[in-house]
């Protein structure tokens, strides 16, 4: 089956500065990827929606400025957490779709101290 | 708007019991995914399956099965004959074709030998 990374799987920064995520599709071209964000012993919810070469639509209530997401080609997507604080910290789970399935990534765990 | 209820929060059950995972869901499309997803203490999520709003032919695959209900707006999934490695939380999801996934809230399953 088809294959989606992340990268790094789990990382520990300082509150104020920035952490970039990667989720790459290792064996297909992804036409979307979607970004989720998990809180302990929640639920997953959808952040942001990107297509490659254009803007992310991010959802309701999640500041673009803050989460920057792009999507340069069609096998990667970046999740930027800029100025972290520590209400950041999460799992962060992409996804890739490749028009017939969606694809999850195996999740980065961010710890902001 | 779509929505996925997950009532049963947590579930303790004793090796060899069979469980039951409701999920109730709710939507106006009249072609829709249902899936289950199982999510293990590493945080990675397992596709167990994925079912379209046209099929509601019950499925089973080994010890799982699902019994999908346009009637009731049900997907529920049983677990025969539990084992401790069924211990996870397994959550429902809906969405339209490769779309963003809408979760429920999840159920923590946990099997004690």
């Amino acid at each position: 089956g088809a294959v989606v990374s992340q990268h790094p799987s789990r990382v520990i920064c300082k509150s104020g500065t920035s952490v970039k995520i990667e989720c790459r599709s290792l064996d297909f071209q992804a036409t979307t990827m979607f970004w989720y964000r998990q809180f302990p012993k929640q639920s997953l919810m959808l952040m942001a929606t990107s297509n490659e070469g254009s803007k992310a639509t991010y959802e309701q209530g999640v500041e673009k400025d803050k989460f920057l997401i792009n999507h340069a080609s069609l096998t990667l997507s970046t999740l930027t957490v800029t100025s972290a604080h520590p209400e950041d910290s999460s799992f962060y789970i992409c996804s890739a779709t490749d028009t017939y399935e969606q694809y999850f990534g195996p999740g980065t765990r961010l710890t902001v101290t | 708007a779509q929505k996925v209820t997950q009532a049963q929060t947590e579930i303790s059950v004793v090796e060899k019991e069979d469980v039951t995972l409701d999920c109730v869901y709710e939507t106006r499309d009249t072609t829709y995914y249902l899936f289950w997803y199982k999510q293990p203490p590493s945080g990675e999520l397992v596709f167990l399956i994925r079912r379209n709003s046209f099929d509601e032919q019950n499925e089973i695959s080994g010890r799982y099965s699902w019994n999908f209900q346009k009637s009731t707006s049900s997907f529920n999934f049983t677990i025969t004959a539990s084992q401790v490695v069924d211990s996870a939380v397994y959550f429902c999801a809906l969405s339209r074709w490769t779309d963003k996934l809408i979760f429920g809230t999840g159920t923590r399953l946990q099997v004690f030998p």
